[in-house]
């Protein structure tokens, strides 16, 4: 299993709020910044939030990330069809000396 | 435009080695930290492994001591030499920009 744990699915009707969280240990989330990455199917995955909540250029207000402690969360409000896709947070993890993902998170819009 | 492009995918029998590029362009290829990462059939993301400026490396436990990672910065490409490739090894392999800017992909295949 994986370093960082996520639930395997979340779902969310058009225009709702959904947390997608993502939980580690002091020595990944806790000692580093967090990313999100976005995966639509068939494609690669792309960059959707850095350094814990920084969003880069081109990726809409909808999106936003957070940590505290040892979790991380990102919160997509005013979920959009376009939203479904698969997240996956990511951290170097000191113990491991290795960047380590979450199992991932399969967003679906209903 | 900042842009990767992995390459030399293809069919391995086990035990194996083969060689993946990533050719590079739209920012300053020496002075940026390439990963690897990939992805296998239906399954999460796994790092592989980092090259940073300088040449310092840094490998996932699963391929440590079979892979190697590599940089030429006079041709802007980094390079994933994969050795004693297992079954398990079979995933779409992604490089990165400073665990940003993600290529392609390009599919590695190891099977008898």
């Amino acid at each position: 299993q994986s370093v960082l744990t996520q639930p395997p699915s979340a779902s969310g009707t058009p225009g709702q709020r959904v947390i997608i969280s993502c939980s580690g240990s002091t020595s990944n989330i806790g000692a580093r910044d967090v990313n999100w990455y976005q995966q639509s199917p068939g494609a690669a995955p792309q960059l959707l939030i850095r350094s814990n909540n920084q969003r880069p250029s081109g990726v809409p207000d909808r999106f936003s990330g957070s940590k505290s402690g040892t979790s991380a969360s990102l919160t997509v409000s005013g979920l959009q069809s376009e939203d479904e896709a698969d997240y996956y947070c990511a951290t170097w993890d000191e113990s491991l000396s290795a960047w380590v993902f979450g199992g991932g998170t399969k967003l679906t819009v209903l | 435009e900042v842009q990767l492009v992995a390459s030399g995918g293809g069919l391995v029998q086990p035990g194996g080695s083969l060689k993946l590029s990533c050719a590079t362009s739209g920012f300053t290829f020496s002075g940026s930290t390439v990963h690897w990462v990939r992805q296998a059939s239906g399954k999460g993301l796994e790092w592989v492994g980092r090259i940073r400026t300088k040449g310092t490396t840094a490998y996932g436990l699963s391929v440590k001591g079979r892979f190697i990672v590599s940089r030429d910065d006079s041709k802007n490409v980094a390079y994933l030499e994969m050795n004693s490739l297992k079954i398990e090894d079979t995933a779409v392999y992604y490089c990165l920009r400073e665990m940003d800017v993600w290529g392609q992909g390009t599919t590695v295949t190891v099977s008898s």
